[in-house]
C-alpha cells in the first residue's frame, strides 16, 4: 500500500493563472476529499467524491475551482485565474466506506503559491 | 463558524513531560473524533481516535480523555520525546463519515 500521493508537491504561479493538482488515493478506497490548509491554521473542507460522484462542495470552493474524479480513481483540482489568496496547502485525503469509514488518510500535499 | 475550538496554540514541554492538548466542540452529530500529527511540509497523519461512547483510549504513550456531558476532548502525551514536536490538531467527523472539522491545532515543541 503506497498512501496518498499528491503531485505537484509544489507549484508557483503568477496571479491570473490556471494550475491544476492531482491526486491518487489509497487503491482500494472509494471516498476522496480535498481539503485547503493555509498556515497555522487546520485544514478546511472543500469537497468529496465517493466514486466518480461529487457528493459535497464547500462554500469555499468558489466558481474558479472544479474537481473532477473520471472513473472513480485519481482526482483533479484545478484553480482558474488563481489569485494571491488561494495560496494554501491544498490536501488530499482518502478513506473506505463501509470500513472504517471514518478513517481519512491524507497525502503530502501540494504547496501553492501565487504571486 | 469554528466548530470545534482547540488550545492551547502552542506549548512547550521538556523532554519526559506531559503534554496535554485541549478540544472543545459544538456540533453533538459529531461521533468519531480524531487527533492527527502533522510535521513541517507533510500532510496530517492520524494518531488516535475515540467515539464518543468511550471515555478514555489509550495508545502508547496517547491517551484521549472524553467527557461528552462536556463536550469536551484531550491529548495526552506522556513522556514527550523530541521526536513529538509537530502540530497536532483535534477533529470531529458526523456519522458515515464525509468532512472531519478540524481545530486551530496545536504546535507542540518538546526541549531535549
Amino acid at each position: 500500500d503506497t498512501g496518498v500521493s499528491q503531485d505537484p508537491r509544489h507549484k508557483i504561479t503568477k496571479r491570473g493563472q490556471n494550475v491544476t493538482f492531482r491526486c491518487d488515493p489509497i487503491s482500494e478506497h472509494n471516498r476522496l476529499y480535498w481539503y485547503r490548509q493555509t498556515l497555522g491554521q487546520g485544514p478546511e473542507f472543500l469537497t468529496y467524491f465517493q466514486n466518480e460522484a461529487q457528493l459535497e462542495k464547500s462554500r469555499l470552493l468558489s466558481d474558479r475551482f472544479s474537481a473532477e474524479r473520471p472513473k472513480g480513481s485519481f482526482s483533479t483540482l484545478e484553480i482558474q485565474r488563481t489569485e494571491q489568496g488561494d495560496s494554501a496547502m491544498y490536501l488530499c485525503a482518502s478513506s473506505y466506506e463501509g470500513r472504517h469509514t471514518d478513517t481519512q488518510y491524507f497525502g503530502p500535499g501540494t504547496r501553492l503559491t501565487v504571486l | 463558524q469554528q466548530q470545534v475550538k482547540q488550545s492551547p496554540q502552542s506549548l512547550i514541554v521538556q523532554k519526559g513531560g506531559i503534554s496535554i492538548i485541549n478540544c472543545a466542540y459544538e456540533n453533538t452529530a459529531f461521533d468519531y473524533f480524531p487527533w492527527y500529527q502533522q510535521f513541517p511540509g507533510k500532510g496530517p497523519a492520524l494518531l488516535i481516535a475515540i467515539r464518543p461512547d468511550v471515555s478514555e483510549k489509550k495508545e502508547g504513550r496517547f491517551t484521549i480523555s472524553f467527557n461528552k456531558s462536556a463536550k469536551q476532548f484531550s491529548l495526552h502525551i506522556m513522556d514527550s520525546q523530541p521526536g513529538d514536536s509537530a502540530t497536532y490538531f483535534c477533529a470531529g467527523i458526523k456519522a458515515a463519515g464525509n468532512k472531519l472539522t478540524f481545530g486551530g491545532g496545536t504546535r507542540v515543541l518538546v526541549k531535549p
